[in-house]
């Protein structure tokens, strides 16, 4: 089955800087990976996704890239500010043959220092 | 807008009990899923289901069953509670078709004494 990495558990900014969240995937034919994210003592919530028909995608501060001949994707986050820091988790699904099965990466927290 | 309910917030019980988490939604999503969050091992799928009265195994099935009666509503039964189990049960739902990004409840807040 998929099997998604994400690179960084633990990933700490200044305010203002960039940040940026790398992860892989193994199966060729997952074709949709989104990016959620926790703030502390809540749920998950959805900010921004790619769909392999594209290898880039911005909204706002947040960029995602895929690369689909490496199985890699990465969230950039621009001019951080305090309010980003929570844990980020991405994940890829496959929408072929029926299967809606998304995988998760572990999750970075992402700390954002004033 | 929509909101997914789960019920209860907090759920404490005892080893070899059989525990019932409930989840509603009224976005009137196809598809709804429960994942088991551990701190530092991600969100893992424990059961989804595509339409009403369907159910698919995710990778962490075993120990549990789950219920999809209605559209609106997932159930999931720890069949067998473990002693010292320590976990977050998240349910969320989403358009179906494997491409639409998923929304999620609050959470339950399982312990094991």
């Amino acid at each position: 089955g998929e099997k998604v990495e994400q690179h960084e558990s633990t990933l700490s900014v200044r305010e203002g800087d960039s940040a940026v969240i790398n992860c892989t995937y193994t199966d060729t034919a997952s074709s949709y990976f989104p990016w959620y994210k926790q703030e502390a003592g809540k749920s998950l919530h959805f900010v921004i996704d790619i769909r392999s028909n594209v290898d880039r995608k911005q909204s706002q501060r947040l960029t995602v890239l895929l690369d689909k001949k490496a199985k890699r994707f990465s969230l950039h986050i621009t001019a951080t500010q305090p309010e980003d820091s929570a844990i980020y988790f991405c994940a890829a699904s496959s929408t072929s043959g029926g299967n809606y099965k998304p995988t998760f990466g572990k999750g970075t927290s992402l700390v954002v220092h004033p | 807008g929509g909101i997914i309910t789960q019920t209860p917030k907090f759920l404490i019980g005892q080893e070899g009990q059989k525990l019932t988490l409930k989840c509603q939604q009224n976005f009137n999503h196809d598809t709804m899923y429960w994942y088991r969050q551990d701190s530092g091992k991600g969100l893992r799928l424990i059961y989804y289901s595509i339409t009403e009265n369907d159910l698919q195994k995710g990778d962490l099935s075993e120990g549990y069953d789950a219920s999809r009666e209605k559209k609106s509503s997932f159930s999931l039964t720890v069949t067998s509670a473990q002693k010292n189990e320590m976990a977050v049960f998240l349910c969320a739902s989403s358009i179906p078709g494997g491409s639409y990004e998923q929304y999620f409840g609050p959470g339950t807040r399982l312990t094991v004494l």
